[in-house]
This record gives structure tokens, C-alpha cells and sequence, in this order.
């Protein structure tokens, strides 16, 4: 079953621009991740949050979290061609991960 | 480390027949999953193992469905009969107790069933 749920599905963009994921999800939680998927390929994890972090920074992705609202967003920052790939959050409120659809992004030079 | 190894990568199979998919997970990972991806039910657990014991099969869809870990470093995904619905890409990943959340994915296996 699906915990989390992110919007948009799809997400196209130009080089450059700042390109932002958003995630859905329904029960508590330990923490929420999020996951990169190049086509072809297997998921490759990006960056964790903990339930009591609100905002976390990695390189170019900035990962917010707002437990009141079950809600957390990703953030890229000046995208680039090679950022073109399907991005999941995975919500854990236990030991395995749950995903959800994923957003697929574009990134056009 | 060379991560999560699966086998076949591909594997297309006519209906009816016995599908093995194979993985080892990553050396001292003492958690193993398997999930199934496809386009319109996205990324689905279907089993987890602890210590090499069966934790959470919920998401296993039917009988047909087995998976079994004899040891620490080998699990297998067993479908039997195989049909055309369970054509999608098959992950397995691992991850340590003591190395965080993380879940380390294989390649997949790209299953179909024709």
C-alpha cells in the first residue's frame, strides 16, 4: 500500500531552474526519505529527514518537513540535465519503506 | 562493495512458467526486501526479511508468490505460475542495523510474461 503520494507527477523544466517535488503521506512517521531514480536503473537514496527536523540541506537539494501537515517538499536548485530522472519519497514508521508514485522530472538544456 | 546483485536482469517467460529471480544483498546487511515496480501501482514491498526470517509478507499478491533467504547472502523471489500481470521490474535491497535507514537497491529485474 502507498504512503506517501507525490505532486506533480511529471515536472518539466529548463537548465537552471529550480525545480521543487512535493510529498503526501497519511500516518506517523520515524522519518522520511527521498530517493532518485535514473531510468533503467535502481533507486538511489538523497536525503533523510527526521521527524523532528523541519528543513534539511544537502549539496543543491533542500528537504523541508511539516509533520502537522504529513507534508514535506524537495527542493533542486539550479537543475541541470543530468537531475533528469523520477524522485520518490519513501516514508519509515517502522523498518521497510514505503513509496509513493514518484514525480518525474525534465531538466531540457 | 560491489552492492546489491540481481539475476537475470531481463527475463521474458511465457505464461504458466516457473520464475526464479535471484539477489544478494550487500555483505553485513542483515535486512533484505523485495519490491515490485510497475507504471500503475508504482513501488510495492511485497516481502522483508530480518537474520534471514521472513518479517512481513502482507504484500505478497498470491500463492503464487514465494520467497525464501536459506542464508545470509542469497534470497530468492519465486513465481509459479507466472502470468502476463506480473510483468514488472522486481527490486530487491538491503540495509544494515547499524549503518541508519538507508536502503540499498539492486539493478532490478525487468520480468515479462507473455
Amino acid at each position: 500500500s502507498q504512503q506517501g503520494e507525490e505532486d506533480p507527477q511529471a515536472l518539466s523544466i529548463q537548465e537552471g531552474e529550480n525545480a521543487t517535488m512535493n510529498c503526501s503521506y497519511k500516518t506517523s512517521i520515524n522519518n522520511l526519505q527521498w530517493y532518485r531514480q535514473n531510468s533503467g536503473r535502481g533507486l538511489v537514496h538523497l536525503i533523510l529527514i527526521r521527524s523532528n527536523e523541519r528543513e534539511k540541506h544537502s549539496g543543491r537539494l533542500r528537504v523541508t518537513l511539516d509533520t502537522s501537515k504529513k507534508s514535506s517538499s524537495l527542493l533542486i536548485t539550479a537543475s541541470r540535465a543530468a537531475d533528469t530522472a523520477s524522485y520518490f519519497c519513501a516514508t519509515d514508521a517502522g523498518t521497510a519503506l514505503i513509496f509513493g508514485k514518484g514525480t518525474t522530472l525534465s531538466v531540457s538544456s | 562493495d560491489a552492492g546489491v546483485i540481481q539475476s537475470p536482469r531481463h527475463e521474458v517467460t511465457e505464461m504458466g512458467q516457473e520464475v526464479t529471480l535471484r539477489c544478494k544483498p550487500i555483505s553485513g546487511h542483515d535486512y533484505l526486501f523485495w519490491y515490485r515496480q510497475t507504471m500503475m501501482r508504482g513501488l510495492e514491498l511485497l516481502i522483508y526479511f530480518n537474520n534471514n526470517v521472513p518479517i512481513d509478507d502482507s504484500g505478497m499478491p498470491e500463492d503464487r508468490f514465494s520467497a525464501k533467504m536459506p542464508n545470509a547472502s542469497f534470497s530468492t523471489l519465486k513465481i509459479q505460475p507466472s502470468e502476463p500481470r506480473d510483468s514488472a521490474v522486481y527490486f530487491c535491497a538491503s540495509k544494515g542495523s547499524s549503518s541508519g535507514n538507508t536502503i540499498y537497491f539492486g539493478e532490478g529485474s525487468w520480468l515479462t510474461v507473455v
